[in-house]
């Protein structure tokens, strides 16, 4: 079976309800961050980035918070679907002008029918 | 966005052996990252790979161990010599785009790793 993600935190969703994957950063000077999603035996997929100017940035189905007094970053997905189960990460950078990413340690969702 | 393919998608190799990881953009593109990934594990940069230069490392990984290629704007590949059953792990490499009308920021893509396994 597949390895990545065997010892994340995981969030257990039903199917339909909104789910909210959170993620610390520690380094104030980053300004911009990107949500990943790796499903099982695939490379990380991008999903929606933001720039450290803004608080909140929406896609289709998924929004980023970003709250840069605290240091905190949120990926919420509204009506969650099974496609969605994956583990998923954050990713920053600590210079607008460096493309070193440094990612977190991820979350692995689950979402039962 | 760019389409990256990897290969060998998946190996299993003896201690002590060498493993070269290939892969291929199908546009041209500046930057290439070598990225493994460990049982359970979250991403951590090996290198850079930029065309015409040297790679340049991240701390804790050195040349001798994890030589790259990059020949041209579209390949690049990844060695993991005198392979140890630690460096069992998936390696992802990864390009990156500028995402025109959408932001002004690079962005980076990634292919569908390697899985290696070194007994």
């Amino acid at each position: 079976g597949e390895s990545v993600g065997l010892h994340l935190p995981t969030l257990s969703v039903q199917e339909g309800d909104n789910s909210i994957i959170n993620c610390a950063y520690s380094n104030s000077a980053s300004d911009y961050f990107i949500w990943y999603k790796q499903e099982s035996g695939k490379g990380p997929q991008f999903i929606i980035d933001i720039r450290s100017n803004m608080d909140k940035r929406q896609g289709q189905r998924v929004t980023v918070l970003l709250n840069k007094t605290v240091k905190h970053l949120s990926l919420q997905i509204a009506a969650t679907q099974p496609g969605d189960s994956a583990v998923y990460f954050c990713a920053e950078t600590l210079s607008y002008n460096t493309d070193k990413l440094i990612f977190g340690t991820g979350t692995r969702l689950q979402v039962f029918p | 966005s760019a389409v990256i393919s990897q290969k060998p998608s998946r190996d299993i190799c003896q201690r002590g052996t060498s493993l070269t990881i290939q892969c291929q953009v199908d546009s041209q593109v500046t930057m290439m990252f070598w990225y493994r990934q460990q049982p359970g594990q979250s991403l951590t940069l090996i290198a850079t790979a930029n065309q015409g230069s040297e790679a340049t490392y991240e701390s804790g990984f050195v040349i001798d161990k994890f030589p790259i290629s990059r020949p041209n704007l579209t390949f690049s590949t990844l060695t993991v010599s005198n392979m140890s059953p630690e460096d069992s792990s998936i390696y992802l490499c990864s390009v990156e785009e500028r995402r025109p009308g959408v932001s002004p920021r690079n962005t980076q893509y990634f292919g569908p790793g390697t899985r290696l396994t070194v007994l």
